[in-house]
């Protein structure tokens, strides 16, 4: 089944303390993104990558890093989350940027408290 | 920045009416895209309507595209209570700061009541 996974699905932890969100597609998508969801301003992206090895910023990158080591995978990487971070994240893929349909990932709510 | 803007921000209609939303936009588009967002999950592409086009149907939904208003409509007919889901429209724009995101804007909240 063509899908984007993420994992955890959910997380509760303290501010300073470093964490990864995995996220893999199986669809051989080359552009893969991280958004996350806040009430009132939907969706904002936090990077993307075009391909392996590619990456840029979005809109709100601040405190956050990503790799693209693998074509496959796209993890999210928050290296000293704070409760600014707290919010609900989406990992997305689609063969290529812009003229195509994204594949959202089931969501991973974070809380940092 | 939000490029999109989903206006209601939320309707409320009964099982059979037909729903329609709008999603205005400040700067010329490739394309615009609507998904769907059912509680808490991942979003689901519905539709895309490039910018040489007016008009796109699937199934029971009709998109339609103004670029003279920067402005899209998506029309919902014979309402499910399955429909009952949060609608986003996403745009890519052509410009250097967008170039390689998919903005999306608020969203409309609907809800179908049996």
């Amino acid at each position: 089944e063509a899908q984007v996974t993420q994992n955890p699905r959910y997380l509760i932890t303290v501010t300073g303390k470093k964490l990864t969100v995995t996220c893999s597609q199986n669809m051989n998508h080359e552009y893969m993104s991280w958004y996350r969801q806040d009430p009132g301003l939907g969706l904002r992206q936090i990077y993307y990558s075009m391909n392996v090895e590619v990456t840029d910023k979005g809109d709100v990158p601040e405190g956050y890093k990503v790799s693209r080591k693998e074509k496959r995978n796209f993890p999210l990487i928050l290296e000293s989350p704070s409760p600014n971070q707290t919010s609900l994240y989406f990992c997305a893929s689609s063969l290529g940027q812009g003229d195509y349909e994204q594949y959202f990932g089931p969501g991973t709510r974070l809380t940092v408290t | 920045s939000q490029q999109g803007e989903e206006d209601p921000q939320a309707l409320s209609i009964q099982e059979g009416e037909n729903a329609t939303m709008n999603c205005s936009y400040k700067t010329s588009i490739n394309n615009l895209q609507w998904y769907r967002q059912n509680s808490g999950r991942g979003l689901v592409h519905l539709i895309l309507i490039r910018s040489n086009e007016r008009e796109k149907h699937s199934g029971r939904l009709r998109v339609t595209l103004d670029t003279s208003k920067k402005s899209s409509s998506l029309l919902i007919t014979a309402s499910r209570a399955a429909d009952t889901a949060s609608y986003f429209c996403a745009t890519d724009a052509w410009t250097t700061d967008s170039w390689g995101k998919l903005q999306f804007g608020a969203g409309t909240q609907v809800v179908v009541t049996p």
